[in-house]
């Protein structure tokens, strides 16, 4: 069945560091890929997506690349801020990009040290 | 906007007692809510798929008898633990969805239930 696997954390940075959290997945068909923000005392927030192949979705100095061929979506910010202390999540949605139900992977702690 | 909320968020109940979670969508209406379960240090688990005025549809192995849930107005979904355990522990998240945020899923802050 499908499925997602993300890096084991936590990550610890230093500010102003560069970020990558590797995310790989395996599924069926041509899902849509997400990664979910959750800050501490927080619900999961949408941080950014991609639909299909070799799209980049990017948001608040986050992107990341969906790669068919290596069946990943690696999350990656040049310069990580404090506030940018959370969970974060990599999923996938194997029915329909948006009403489809979401897989997710175990979830990648992010601490980032002033 | 699109905003999801989540009550209680903390609970705390006796074996064999049952316990309900509410999760409400505040400003738009959600034809769909999802719930879903988070063991410490794990991924968020999908239970269940509910659509507004139907069943709501279980993941395999996940006893439907024991999670209730309704979904009787596009503003309210409720979870309700029946004869809870000890091992029922665990972070409850729900999500809503709708035609006003293009069927893109928003979370709630989550519900901790223990239960003694």
């Amino acid at each position: 069945g499908n499925s997602v696997t993300q890096m084991e954390g936590p990550v610890t940075l230093s500010e102003e560091a560069f970020l990558t959290i590797n995310c790989t997945y395996t599924a069926t068909g041509y899902p849509s890929l997400f990664w979910y923000v959750q800050y501490p005392g927080e619900g999961l927030q949408l941080l950014l997506k991609a639909t299909k192949a070799d799209d980049k979705g990017s948001n608040k100095g986050f992107e990341a690349t969906y790669r068919k061929e290596t069946t990943s979506f690696h999350l990656e910010k040049g310069s990580v801020q404090v506030s940018d202390s959370a969970v974060y999540f990599c999923a996938l949605s194997d029915g329909s990009s948006n009403t489809g139900k979401l897989i997710f992977g175990q979830g990648t702690t992010l601490q980032v040290k002033p | 906007g699109a905003v999801v909320s989540q009550h209680p968020s903390r609970v705390i109940c006796k074996s064999g007692t049952s316990v309900k979670i509410e999760c409400r969508s505040l400003d738009f209406q959600a034809t769909t809510m999802f719930w879903y379960r988070q063991f410490p240090k794990q991924s968020l688990m999908l239970m269940a798929t509910s659509n507004e005025g139907s069943k709501a549809t279980y993941e395999q192995g996940v006893e439907k008898d024991k999670f209730l849930i309704n979904h009787a107005s596009l503003t309210l979904s409720t979870l309700t633990v029946t004869s809870a355990h000890p091992e029922d522990s665990s972070f409850y998240i729900c999500s809503a969805s709708g035609q006003a945020t293009t069927y893109e899923q928003y979370f709630g802050p989550g519900t901790r239930l223990t239960v003694t």
